[in-house]
């Protein structure tokens, strides 16, 4: 199985300020038949379902800010959060996916410092 | 506008087994890829196994294997998960999520509450 290994756990940014957030890919989920990566990024906040923030590595998501975006491709990816906004505090996971399997990061934290 | 919605909570008891419903509308069902994922309590998101409702054969996350079967009925476009032999660690929200042209739409989750 793909292993997606997320870092930091977890993070504390003044509002304003940049948020970084890694995944790393044990396996290179760049599709050659279509040239995309299928990994996606989500935002999830207490009591709530994740919500989907970026898909294909770096294609935001309908209605979502343009303050969050993606990139990397194969094994190395990164979702930014260029100016952090209070309501953005929450749990960012990434997930790789496929018609076969699909596997998540074990999550990152972001606060406020 | 794919949309997936789950059936209600759930409480069972420790050995027995539940089947939670996902019913798809808004898309084509059959041609993508449906999967299961769970999130025990303050825990993250896992992965369990996955169904193509066109083509039928699943794929099962290693630590669910023997215990998860990925049904679907195609004429009402619901995709079931059972499993069974549960346990306290068992309880947690359980998502359908189905990929659909590179996009993963989910459920809204379903509680199951495995307690004596």
């Amino acid at each position: 199985d793909t292993v997606m290994t997320q870092s930091p756990d977890s993070l504390a940014v003044s509002l304003g300020e940049r948020a970084t957030i890694n995944c790393k890919s044990s396996q290179n989920i760049l599709y050659s038949s279509n040239d995309e990566n299928y990994l996606a990024w989500y935002q999830q906040k207490p009591g709530q379902p994740p919500k989907l923030l970026i898909y294909w590595a770096s294609t935001r998501a309908s209605g979502v800010p343009d303050r969050f975006s993606g990139s990397g491709s194969g094994t190395d990816f990164t979702l930014t959060i260029s100016s952090l906004q209070a309501e953005d505090v929450a749990v960012y996971y990434c997930h790789q996916y496929s018609d076969t399997s699909g596997t998540f990061g074990g999550g990152t934290k972001v606060e406020i410092k | 506008q794919v949309q997936l919605v789950q059936s209600g909570a759930e409480v069972k008891k420790p050995g027995s087994s539940v089947k939670v419903s996902c019913k798809a509308s808004g898309g084509t069902f059959s041609s993508y890829a449906v999967s299961w994922v769970r999130q025990a309590p303050g825990q993250g998101l896992e992965w369990m196994g996955v169904i193509i409702p066109i083509f039928g054969p699943t794929n099962y996350a290693q630590r669910f294997r023997g215990r998860v079967t990925i049904t679907t009925e195609e004429p009402t476009s619901t995709v079931y998960m059972e499993l069974s032999s549960l346990r306290s660690e068992d309880s947690g929200v359980y998502y359908c999520a189905q990929i659909v042209g590179g996009i993963p739409y989910w459920g809204q989750g379903t509680v199951v509450t495995v307690s004596s």
